[in-house]
């Protein structure tokens, strides 16, 4: 079955460490997106990206990195510098140029200790 | 910048009642209005979307209706079902982009 996978489904990190979330899809999608979500603030944009090897910044990038070496990958990057990363994290792909049509995956819930 | 607002931000009905949940968009130029239900511990699932030249589409007890004037969307859910019971996100497509409403969390009572 066509879908896109998440690891892991919890994460735990000590602060000052870099972690990295898995994003995969076998969809056949162009476009991949991440979001992270807090209570009572919906879902918000951290990275997309169009096309393999190109990607741009969501409206809160401050303190995560992505790569996209291949179609069906986007791992996102939670850095140090991210002040306040504990967070449910949501990938999500598509059709690119449609903007429709958003397939998500079922989230990694990261937790700083 | 762009903002879709959303209410209310939690909803509790009988089962069997009706429940709607609104909410309006900035931009002029949003043509794409996915509605999406997610579970606890789950991702998002698009349940039902609407396109800017359409006023109201139904799926079988889930209907939305757009108002491109007024640049306001609504999800209806009749005959409500315990099963219902969800947080339910609205979006707006600005070109590239999905901008989401804060969510509105279900419940259905027996």
């Amino acid at each position: 079955d066509g879908g896109i996978t998440q690891s892991p489904k919890y994460l735990f990190r000590k602060e000052g460490q870099n972690v990295t979330l898995s994003c995969e899809q076998n969809l056949n999608h162009d476009a991949m997106y991440w979001y992270r979500q807090d209570p009572g603030q919906g879902l918000r944009l951290i990275y997309y990206s169009q096309i393999v090897n190109d990607f741009q910044k969501g409206d809160i990038a401050e303190g995560y990195s992505v790569s996209r070496e291949k179609k069906e990958s986007f791992p996102l990057t939670v850095t140090s510098a991210q002040k306040n990363p504990t967070a449910f994290y949501l990938c999500a792909s598509s059709i690119a140029g449609s903007n429709y049509g958003y397939t998500f995956g079922s989230g990694t819930r990261l937790t700083v200790v | 910048g762009e903002n879709v607002e959303q209410h209310p931000s939690t909803l509790s009905v009988q089962e069997g009642d009706s429940a709607v949940i609104k909410c309006t968009y900035s931009d002029s130029a949003s043509n794409y209005f996915p509605w999406y239900k997610q579970e606890l511990g789950k991702g998002p699932q698009l349940i039902i979307d609407i396109r800017s030249n359409v006023g109201e589409k139904k799926d079988q007890r889930i209907a939305v209706t757009l108002n491109k004037t007024a640049k306001h969307f609504s999800l209806h859910i009749t005959e409500t079902q315990p099963e219902d019971s969800a947080v339910y996100f609205c979006a707006a497509i600005i070109p590239n982009k999905l901008v989401f409403g804060a969510g509105t969390i279900l419940r259905v009572k027996s």
